[in-house]
């Protein structure tokens, strides 16, 4: 089976760095992926790592450990807007294929 | 380009009536997921589809639950009877599974049931 893990809430103020861990148990293993989400709207894309290492997109960077099973969503100059939900999710082997199982969220509340 | 389209966007009905949740994938995406979100459980995958086949059902939770895919661009998720327990916001996806694009998202049906 397929199990992920994160902190269910994360609390950080303006300008800060918030790093948001996920660790996960798969049968099988293809890669990582992190997902935005706001209240009220749908699950947005905002990386996917499938090799081990840093992988950075302007003020959002994911990282990958593969022996460890272990990735992180780091967030830096934090700004109000980004106040959502954070998913990770693992693309893995299951019965049936390839599939997408995704973590519980950690919601990210930015203070000014 | 458009996105994974839903409809519709809220429903309110009784519980015991027929209800019925549509999704347009992405022009070229062959994969499909249907997801459900509450408060309780998370987002969890009900089906998914390769190529309009169903792949992966074992995620819906009964036999009220159906979900068909007739063609490319199109798919439903029904469920009949409904039961108060089934409002949630359900999730269209789609991917192209050919590569390692991730899956995108529709904006979701906000289910409710008296």
């Amino acid at each position: 089976g397929q199990s992920l893990e994160q902190p269910s809430e994360v609390t950080a103020v303006e300008g800060a760095i918030v790093q948001i861990n996920c660790t996960y148990q798969t049968s099988g293993f293809y890669g990582l992926s992190w997902y935005q989400q706001h209240d009220g709207g749908a699950p947005t894309f905002l990386s996917y790592n499938a090799l081990d290492g840093l992988e950075e997109t302007g003020r959002f960077s994911s990282f990958l450990s593969r022996s460890d099973s272990y990735g992180y969503l780091l967030l830096q100059e934090l700004q109000m807007k980004d106040s959502a939900s954070y998913f990770c999710a693992v693309r893995a082997i299951t019965n049936y294929g390839q599939n997408f199982v995704f973590g519980p969220g950690t919601r990210l509340s930015v203070l000014p | 380009d458009a996105g994974v389209i839903q409809s519709p966007r809220h429903e309110v009905t009784e519980m015991g009536q027929e209800v019925t949740l549509r999704c347009k994938p992405i022009s070229g995406h062959n994969s499909l997921f249907w997801y459900r979100q509450t408060m309780m459980r998370g987002l969890e995958l009900l089906i998914y589809f390769n190529n309009n086949v169903p792949i992966d059902d074992s995620g819906m939770p009964e036999d009220r639950f159906s979900a068909k895919m007739p063609n490319a661009s199109f798919s439903t998720l029904k469920i009949q009877p409904s039961e108060p327990r089934d409002s949630a916001v359900y999730f269209c996806a789609s991917r192209d599974p050919l590569s390692d694009q991730p899956q995108h998202f529709g904006d979701g049906t906000r289910l409710s049931i008296l």
